[in-house]
């Protein structure tokens, strides 16, 4: 099976430009992550959605980020307009629906995300 | 609040050598689990293990050995005969039964010298 599969990889960007981030979750979870992970502050969540709803999203740095999930396929972290502080490692992750195993989150590859 | 505490920033070995990477959490909840990731050189996160916390049996896979105690709330991760390719980051998470959150350690660079 496909894991959580993320693009692009890598994405260099100016300050001031829109940068979209994009998320294919395992087939079948039902709950999906996004992270940030940069040196200084380690792996953060910014939001999580359970059945494509936003839960929580307390952990979006401020109103340049947004993140939807229009289906249970899909879902996007947009970033309008990015600065230099943005730059770090944005990972999605998703947990398996309903299983005893659905504490774990498995994670995609992550998007290496540089703003100049 | 939840929290874990990984005090190891940085363990170097040679190859062959027994290490021990350790993590602390503390959390109020009595429904929880806790669990280790792996982040080699490449980036990706990688799954270790998961360990719910009515079950505090040691658990071994290959070279890898985890030890959970909930008196000293540690969950603590043995490597033994450590290879090159056990180089990476490890990360220590809980999640608790009150959100769908997990909480991350700071993580531990592990180099393993040939």
């Amino acid at each position: 099976d496909a894991g959580v599969i993320q693009s692009p990889r890598h994405e260099v960007t100016e300050m001031g430009q829109e940068v979209t981030l994009r998320c294919k979750p395992i087939s079948g979870h039902n709950s999906l992550f996004w992270y940030r992970q940069t040196m200084m502050r380690g792996l953060e969540l910014l939001i999580y959605f359970n059945n494509n709803v936003p839960i929580d999203d307390s952990g979006m740095p401020e109103d340049r980020f947004s993140a939807k999930m229009p289906n249970a396929s899909f879902s996007t972290l947009k970033i309008q307009p990015s600065e230099p502080r943005d730059s770090a490692v944005y990972f999605c992750a998703s947990t398996p629906r309903g299983t005893h195993t659905q504490e774990t989150q498995y994670f995609g590859p992550g998007t290496r995300l540089l703003v100049l | 609040a939840q929290k874990v505490t990984q005090a190891q920033t940085e363990i170097s070995v040679v190859e062959k050598e027994d290490v021990t990477l350790d993590c602390v959490y503390e959390t109020r909840d009595t429904t929880y689990y806790l669990f280790w990731y792996k982040q080699p050189p490449s980036g990706e996160l990688v799954f270790l293990i998961r360990r719910n916390s009515f079950d505090e049996q040691n658990e071994i896979s290959g070279r890898y050995s985890w030890n959970f105690q909930k008196s000293t709330s540690s969950f603590n991760f043995t490597i033994t005969a450590s290879q090159v390719v056990d180089s990476a980051v490890y990360f220590c998470a809980l999640h608790t039964g009150a959100n769908s959150k997990l909480t991350f350690g700071k993580g531990i660079t592990l180099s393993v010298r040939p």
